[in-house]
């Protein structure tokens, strides 16, 4: 699976949309980009994922770039409960691929 | 429709005894995978699981720890002999498999060796 890049830390305002970056410049034309979330040793929690085309649900978006190398979610309104790091991976996309996570961006959402 | 299930929550356990954590997936999932947490670090793949079949176990130790996912009932990791250094939250996690592949984790058993 291809490597990620993500900054350790980020701050984002209460109501304000957090903007996530994730570079994947290795990216093979079969893998799928997946974002987690681990909420203060919680498990991980299923954000959204997509291959090419930008996705978006009712947790947040995803854009990925033309090239396929960088993404970034978006979470549009930022809440506090939404402090948590947050992992972006990338995998081919079947049932027997583990998750691979790497150091991941610590979000802290301010009031 | 209810998550992943594991339990117990919280174990302790003193050295040299047997450590059992049980993780009950999703309805309707039959992929069971197995992910260790050791303090202050990252999430590590153990083991995949399908119903009676060992799939993948690359991140398994070699000695002490076995896994299973029986046909009935939840899937049973389990640590022989526990050493201090086995300290860490567990996860499962679990996926439908065939056309869905995202996987749902668990809340963890956080282990604590004396």
């Amino acid at each position: 699976d291809a490597k990620t890049t993500q900054p350790p830390s980020m701050d984002c305002a209460e109501g304000r949309a957090a903007n996530l970056p994730c570079n994947h410049s290795t990216i093979s034309g079969n893998e799928y980009v997946y974002w987690y979330r681990q909420i203060h040793s919680q498990g991980p929690q299923y954000i959204i994922h997509g291959l090419k085309n930008n996705e978006t649900n009712e947790m947040a978006s995803l854009i990925i770039t033309e090239d396929r190398k960088s993404s970034t979610l978006i979470l549009p309104h930022a809440t506090l409960r939404d402090t948590a790091v947050y992992y972006c991976i990338v995998r081919v996309d079947n049932a027997g691929n583990m998750l691979t996570f790497g150091g991941g961006t610590r979000l802290m959402v301010k009031p | 429709n209810a998550g992943v299930m594991q339990n117990p929550r919280h174990l302790v356990r003193r050295r040299g005894q047997e450590a059992r954590l049980r993780c009950s997936p999703m309805k309707g999932h039959s992929h069971v995978y197995w992910y260790r947490q050791l303090p202050e670090e990252g999430l590590k793949f153990m083991v995949y699981l399908q119903k009676e079949n060992i799939i993948d176990e690359s991140g398994m130790p070699k000695e002490r720890f076995s896994a299973e996912f029986p046909k009935e009932g939840p899937s049973i990791l389990r640590i022989q002999q526990v050493v201090r250094g086995d300290s860490a939250a567990y996860f499962c996690a679990s996926s439908q498999g065939a056309h869905t592949y995202e996987q749902y984790f668990g809340p963890g058993t956080r282990l604590t060796v004396t």
